[in-house]
């Protein structure tokens, strides 16, 4: 069973300052770990995903995030926060069995505000 | 290229009408999928095509929620004598296949009067 909470519904940040949006997932097995963006009346746009390559992962728009197996987190960062970054953002969590693949778990979300 | 695109955008329906949601993938991608967005459930998978293999619909709220997927393409999610609490935003996406990123269309926003 594969489950993903995300700490916070919702985030303020100051424009210019670090972004940090905490995930907790739950996987049986080596998981595949997302995090997507949703702007408001727009589609869902892939950030980053890990895959079981490298732990720290890289994504679009200067966000990154770290797959931690022994805190069983996926946290996303980003140094410096944009106007632009205003969005709802949600942490995804797929197991890798037959049974799962392409069953996206989805977090609750984290609404993301950005002040000038 | 062109992306995941879904129709209608919105659509307003009364109680126990029959709804059809259609969804035309990126081409050359070989699954597809369905997901719901409620304020009440958040986002939740619904069903899921791969090829020619038999659909997962182990997300399916109920037996009014069926979908299909002609020719290996387009795929219609079908809701017949909608109720009020199937009022969401139902997503489609698609993956070249079950292992790669899936891509997400714009969404169909259904309100059930």
């Amino acid at each position: 069973a594969q489950s993903v909470t995300q700490l916070d519904s919702h985030v303020s940040v100051s424009e210019g300052t670090p972004v940090l949006l905490r995930c907790n997932y739950s996987s049986s097995y080596s998981p595949s770990l997302f995090w997507y963006v949703q702007h408001p009346n727009k589609g869902l746009q892939l950030l980053l995903k890990y895959t079981s390559a490298a732990t720290l992962v890289k994504g679009i728009n200067g966000f990154e995030a770290e797959f931690k197996k022994s805190e069983t987190s996926f946290h996303l960062t980003k140094p410096s926060a944009h106007m632009s970054d205003a969005a709802e953002y949600f942490c995804v969590v797929s197991d890798r069995t037959t049974d799962s693949w392409g069953k996206l778990q989805f977090g609750a979300g984290t609404q993301v505000v950005v002040t000038p | 290229g062109a992306g995941v695109s879904q129709s209608p955008s919105n659509k307003v329906t009364e109680k126990g009408k029959d709804v059809e949601l259609r969804c035309d993938p990126i081409s050359g991608h070989t699954a597809l999928y369905w997901y719901r967005q409620s304020l009440g459930q958040g986002l939740e998978f619904l069903i899921y095509f791969q090829g020619n293999s038999a659909p997962d619909k182990s997300g399916l709220p109920s037996d009014r929620f069926s979908a299909e997927r002609t020719g290996g393409s387009v795929s219609t999610l079908t809701i017949q004598r909608t109720q009020q609490e199937d009022s969401a935003v139902y997503l489609c996406a698609s993956s070249l296949n079950t292992q790669e990123t899936q891509y997400f269309g714009p969404g169909t926003r259904l309100l059930v009067l």
